[in-house]
Parts: structure tokens; sequence; C-alpha cells
């Protein structure tokens, strides 16, 4: 079954300094990887996304993913943190079929001034 | 509207009583999705529909409850006799027909934070 892992319950990041956010996922197949970003009573914001192609790819507000095939892996950067990203990330993989998100347990972002 | 929208927005109930929660999918979404958000699970897929059919109800936690879809466009989600366990965010999400890559994005709504006493 497919699974997706995000290490890191919390990080605390300086504004202005560079952000990665880990994300490792199991799937069979060739799998559909997002980034989500959900703001404090807010719902989910899709940050990236990637299907297939350049394995490096960009997404709103600065943020980048990086597909590693052989690391099962899809973290997220920034290279530089502003205030206003502090907020709960999660990445998720989509099955094929009924496409379906199964998402991580997600990160939440401290940003210190 | 543009966007996904869910009502209401937080509900309160006592533990036993049925409640009703209400996704209003982006226009000509054909795809409708229910998730649950809660603290010591996450967020879990519940639902999803096609259409008016919901060929996957796999995450659906127990027979309490249920969910349908009428005119391939709003949404009930329905808890029969609510358990402190069922207190969560519930959020719905809509896609719709497939892109170039064949997978749909998902947009997701507020959410409906449900708390049972």
């Amino acid at each position: 079954a497919q699974s997706v892992t995000q290490p890191d319950i919390h990080i605390t990041v300086s504004e202005g300094a560079s952000l990665e956010l880990r994300c490792n996922y199991s799937y069979g197949a060739t799998p559909y990887l997002f980034w989500y970003v959900q703001s404090p009573g807010q719902g989910l914001q899709l940050l990236l996304k990637y299907f297939s192609g350049d394995t490096l790819v960009q997404g709103i507000k600065g943020f980048e993913a990086e597909f590693k095939r052989s690391q099962s892996s899809f973290n997220l950067r920034k290279p530089s943190v502003h205030w206003s990203d502090a907020a709960e990330y999660f990445c998720a993989v989509g099955t094929t079929g009924f496409q379906k998100l199964v998402f991580g347990t997600g990160t939440r972002l401290l940003v210190s001034p | 509207g543009a966007g996904v929208s869910q009502s209401p927005s937080n509900k309160v109930t006592e533990k036993g009583k049925d409640v009703e929660l209400r996704c209003d999918p982006i226009s000509g979404h054909t795809a409708l999705y229910w998730y649950r958000q809660s603290l010591g699970q996450g967020l879990e897929f519940l639902i999803y529909f096609q259409g008016n059919s919901a060929p996957d109800k796999s995450g659906l936690p127990s027979d309490r409850f249920s969910a349908e879809r009428t005119g391939g466009s709003v949404s009930t989600l329905t808890i029969q006799r609510t358990q402190q366990e069922d207190s969560a965010v519930y959020l719905c999400a809509s896609s719709g027909t497939s892109g170039r890559a064949g997978y749909n994005e998902q947009f997701f709504g507020p959410g409906t934070r449900l708390t049972v006493l």
C-alpha cells in the first residue's frame, strides 16, 4: 500500500534562511507527488506537483521540490524563508485509478525573527 | 463561487446525535473527495465520488458514516450517533476532468470543524 513519511514533525528556521522539508514515499508505480500548505484555520493549498518529466518542479511562493526516484524522496525547498511561510506542510502521493491522496503526517514550520 | 465551499464551518454536537456536513464543489468538477483531519490520525481519505456514484468508500471508518452526492454537485457527509472520536476537521475537495498528465489536481475547501461533546 502507498504511504508517505515526513520525518520532521516540527522545524524552526530563521527568517531569510533556506528551508528543506523531507518527504519519502512508498508506491509501486510511478508516483504523482504533491506538496500542500495549510495555514492556521485554512484549507489546503497546493504548492506544487510532480507528474512526470523534469524532476525539479517549481511551485508557488518561491517553493521548489526535487523528485528522486532512487531515494523515493520528494523534498521541498525554499532558498529564503519569509515569516508568512509559517504553516503546516503536507506531502502527498496520488494513487492511480480513483486518484485519492495519501498524506504524510505533516511538518509544522516555525519561522523565527 | 470560485472555490470549494463547506458548511457549517463549525459544528458542536452532543454524543449520540446525528450530523450532516455539506460540500459544494467547484462548478463543473466531476470528482469529489472527503477527507478527515484529526490530531491522532492526520489526514485520512474517507470517500470518493465520480458524478453521483461512489466507487471508493474504503476510508469510511464505520457504518455510522455515509455520504451522498446529488446532481453531480453538492455532497453531504452524514455521521450517525456521533462519538467523541469523530471530532475532527472534515475536508472536502473536488477535481475536474483529466489533464494531459492524466491526473487531476484536487482543490480543497476550508473544512468543517466537528466537536462532539
